[in-house]
This record gives structure tokens, sequence and C-alpha cells, in this order.
């Protein structure tokens, strides 16, 4: 089954607001990634945290693992019309890996 | 190195044929990975490769479905006696070992079975 839930499924914002997408886990992860996936392409690599409490950056984006290593968010300040996709967090146990289902955000100009 | 290349970009076969898609790699990249995605869904881990040994494999759908990296480069992912609930999208992504950078993923290969 899953090993991360992603909430939430859909989200509608209008230019310039900001938006949080959340990954959680009923068990401690050893690491999360973070993808984006555009209409129509394929998932590319956003960010890795590893460390419990790790927060990073880039530009207008902030990815946060939980102080329990049990869930992440990504938060997009100020969205722009090319944030447009679906945000997929990411996790392996051994060697199983798992994808979340994904928010599918839409920016509104 | 262009990234991770597929082949072929769209199949659409008859349900009950056997169809093979390519994945190469990015050359420095010791781990090869397939995926399956359906519309609305991430993507689900299939199998996996490190350098030619095929690492995990239990998450392959059903005993239709195998994967080869003969040597270490390229894979193949077969899916015999196609059924129509296989059409999706099949990614193959590759990473170095040692984690840290992700996976880069190919653009898919598109199955349609009618």
């Amino acid at each position: 089954g899953q090993q991360v839930m992603q909430i939430p499924q859909y989200q509608h914002v209008q230019e310039g607001e900001d938006f949080t997408t959340y990954c959680n886990s009923s068990t401690t992860l050893s690491n999360i990634q973070w993808y984006k996936q555009r209409p129509g392409g394929h998932p590319v690599f956003l960010i890795q945290l590893v460390k419990s409490g790790e927060v990073k950056k880039q530009k207008r984006l902030t990815f946060q693992f939980g102080e329990a290593k049990k869930n992440s968010s990504l938060h997009i300040t100020a969205t722009q019309t090319t944030d447009v996709g679906t945000y997929f967090c990411s996790t392996n146990t051994g060697n199983q890996f798992y994808f979340g289902t994904g928010t599918s955000l839409t920016v509104i100009p | 190195d262009t990234g991770v290349s597929q082949d072929p970009r769209h199949k659409i076969t008859k349900r009950g044929q056997n169809v093979t898609f390519r994945c190469d790699p990015i050359s420095e990249h010791n781990r090869l990975y397939w995926y399956r995605q359906t519309l609305g869904q991430g993507p689900e881990f299939l199998t996996y490769f490190q350098n030619e040994a095929q690492l995990e494999k239990s998450r392959l759908l059903s005993d239709r479905f195998s994967a080869e990296r003969p040597k270490g480069s390229f894979s193949t992912l077969e899916i015999q006696r196609t059924e129509q609930g296989d059409s999706a999208m099949y990614l193959c992504a590759s990473s170095y070992s040692g984690g840290g950078h992700g996976y880069t993923f190919g653009s898919g290969t598109r199955l349609t079975v009618v």
C-alpha cells in the first residue's frame, strides 16, 4: 500500500497567492523527495530531505521535513503560472520505493 | 548525455499481444527503475536494477511483466499477453546508488491496449 499520503489532492489559487502541499506517513521515513510533473510531462526532481526538522529553500519554494520524520511539506510563496503542475512526494524503505498521490496545482492568472 | 531515453514514446497494441519497451539511462547512473503511472495517480514502482542485478521485482504487477538489464546499461520491460488494464504510462528513471540527487525520469512510453 501507499507509504505516503498527500493532501490536498487539488488546489486552485489566484496568481500571487501562496500554496502548500503536505505529505504524511504513519511510519518514520528515512528520506523524502519532492518532484514536480507538468501537464503532459514526466516527474522532475526538486529536492531531497533526510534530517529531522530540515528546511531547504529554492527561490520561492520551501521544503520542510518534520521533527518526527513522518511528514513533510512544500510551500510556494507568491505562485506564478509557471508553478502549474502536480507535486509528488516520494520515499523509499530498503528496496521499496513509493510516490504519493500528488497535489495538482492550478494557478489562475 | 541527453538524459534518460525511452522508446517508443507511444505504443498501441491489441489485447493478447506482447510488447517490449526500452530504456537508456544516464550513462553515469548505476540504478535503473521502472514505474507505471495512470491518470491522476502517482508513479507506481515496479522494479529496479543496480548495475545488471535486479534487486527488487516483487512489485511487478503479475508474472506477465518482466524486466532485464543484461549489461548494466539499457533495460527492457516486457509485458506478455497484454490486457486492457495494462494501458498506462510506463516510466523509466535512473539514479546514483549514493542518492541525494533523486531520480531522473524519461519521458515515458504510453501504452494503449485495444
